[in-house]
């Protein structure tokens, strides 16, 4: 079966910097590959998603991602961090279109210092 | 504006007692799922309907039960709630083939 896995579970940087968040998968066949964030007290909402095509993959706020099948990964980066931008990112994967097999790594809170 | 709306936000129940939790929608999905998020776990699946009358069991479906009777609705049912069942729950919708909507949430807590 499909897995995800997030490398930190706790992200800091300063406002400005660099964000890297790191997702790792697992899958039998090309996958489906989502981020979704998660601000305090709300459901998670999607950032980006890659279906198939170009591999990297352009999000709302900023983000990007790029699928990278050799290294089954899919990092979710953003140039320049916000204050906005602290949440909880979960990066998701599904081998289906139905999404009743998706699964969602642990998750990554990012917390940025001014 | 389409919605997932869930209620209560807050729940406090007792070990042994049923619970339902509700969960609406207006994007006319035919997907419906429910989910539990716990700390470290990330979100699991627990039941998810594709359709009026179709019920599907998830990854931690044990202690749970869904019904759906219309496009819109798709409660949740905890038989005889248990602590290990204390948890945020999440409604979420999808159209074929479209990324998961997700709801604001209910915390539950089984005292």
């Amino acid at each position: 079966a499909q897995s995800v896995t997030q490398l930190g579970s706790h992200v800091s940087v300063s406002e400005g910097a660099l964000v890297l968040l790191r997702c790792n998968y697992s899958s039998s066949v090309p996958p489906y590959l989502f981020w979704y964030v998660q601000y305090p007290n709300q459901g998670l909402q999607l950032l980006l998603k890659y279906t198939t095509g170009a591999t990297l993959v352009k999000g709302i706020n900023g983000f990007e991602a790029e699928f990278k099948k050799s290294e089954t990964s899919f990092h979710l980066t953003k140039p320049s961090a916000h204050m906005s931008d602290a949440a909880e990112y979960f990066c998701a994967v599904s081998e289906g279109f139905n999404n009743n097999d998706m699964r969602f790594g642990a998750g990554t809170r990012l917390t940025v210092k001014p | 504006d389409a919605e997932i709306t869930q209620s209560p936000r807050h729940k406090i129940t007792e070990t042994g007692r049923q619970v339902t939790l509700a969960c609406h929608q207006t994007w006319n999905h035919n997907n419906m799922f429910w989910y539990r998020q716990d700390l470290g776990h990330g979100l699991r699946l627990i039941h998810y309907s594709y359709g009026v009358q179709d019920t599907n069991k998830g990854e931690v479906s044990d202690g749970y039960s869904v019904s759906r009777s219309n496009t819109e609705d798709l409660p949740l049912t905890l038989e005889s709630a248990a602590s290990s069942q204390t948890s945020v729950y999440f409604c979420a919708s999808s159209a074929l083939r479209g990324f998961l909507v997700f709801g604001p949430g209910t915390r539950l807590t089984v005292l």
